[in-house]
């Protein structure tokens, strides 16, 4: 079962931020946090993940919360094509992702 | 080059047939799973292979049966397939299995439709 409890869907206009929420109460310490989305029709796509700092990279930020109970992922201008499904998916050594049922974004022109 | 790539892209096949499902990375991980999407939407693990070793083998019917002749390959074998066998079947691979480090990356999938 998933460990992280995310909202159903956001909606977003095009090239404004998307602020994306995740909740995992119950991470423990070795746990790492990972986005991935998922495009209409496509594989699961890696986003982004980080383990206590802020992390970004050329696709999105990530910032985790001190106490590592939540995390946001944070698209800087979201695009037509940033409409997914995303997860946040909490992983261990030796495990495979778990996927919840997602955030689904809508971004309207 | 297409990382991860699977074939055949679609199968269609009646009930009680045996079909396979190949998969191959080109991107030197050890690491590669397979994971089913049902009609849902919902995506779970099927298996997991390090090193051509399986370490991962969730709860999946042994008409399921994957095989990975090489570190770059997994294959999945389904004998007498279902009609609830129909789904988006995904390969994916990582570099490793550590959790800093188990960054995946997806195929474009294969849809199967048992009629």
């Amino acid at each position: 079962d998933a460990k992280t409890t995310q909202p159903n869907s956001m909606e977003s206009n095009e090239e404004e931020p998307v602020h994306l929420p995740c909740n995992h109460s119950t991470i423990s310490g070795t746990d790492y946090i990972h986005w991935y989305r998922q495009l209409p029709s496509q594989g699961p796509e890696y986003v982004i993940h980080g383990l206590t700092s802020n992390v970004n990279n050329r696709m999105a930020s990530l910032a985790i919360a001190e106490d590592r109970k939540s995390s946001t992922l944070i698209l800087h201008r979201a695009t037509l094509r940033d409409a997914a499904v995303y997860y946040c998916i909490l992983l261990w050594a030796g495990t495979a992702l778990i996927f919840g049922k997602g955030t689904t974004l809508s971004v309207s022109s | 080059d297409t990382a991860v790539s699977q074939t055949p892209k679609y199968l269609v096949t009646q009930m009680g047939n045996d079909k396979s499902i190949k998969c191959e990375q080109n991107l030197g991980h050890d690491t590669m799973y397979w994971y089913k999407q049902d009609s849902k939407k919902f995506l779970k693990i099927m298996f997991s292979y390090n090193n051509k070793e399986l370490i991962i083998n969730e709860t999946v019917p042994n008409r399921f049966s994957p095989k990975s002749p090489d570190k770059a390959h997994l294959n999945l074998h389904i004998n007498s397939l279902e009609l609830g066998d129909s789904a988006v079947y995904f390969c994916a691979s990582s570099l490793s299995t550590t959790g800093g480090k188990n960054i995946q990356y997806f195929g474009a999938g294969t849809r199967l439709s048992v009629l």
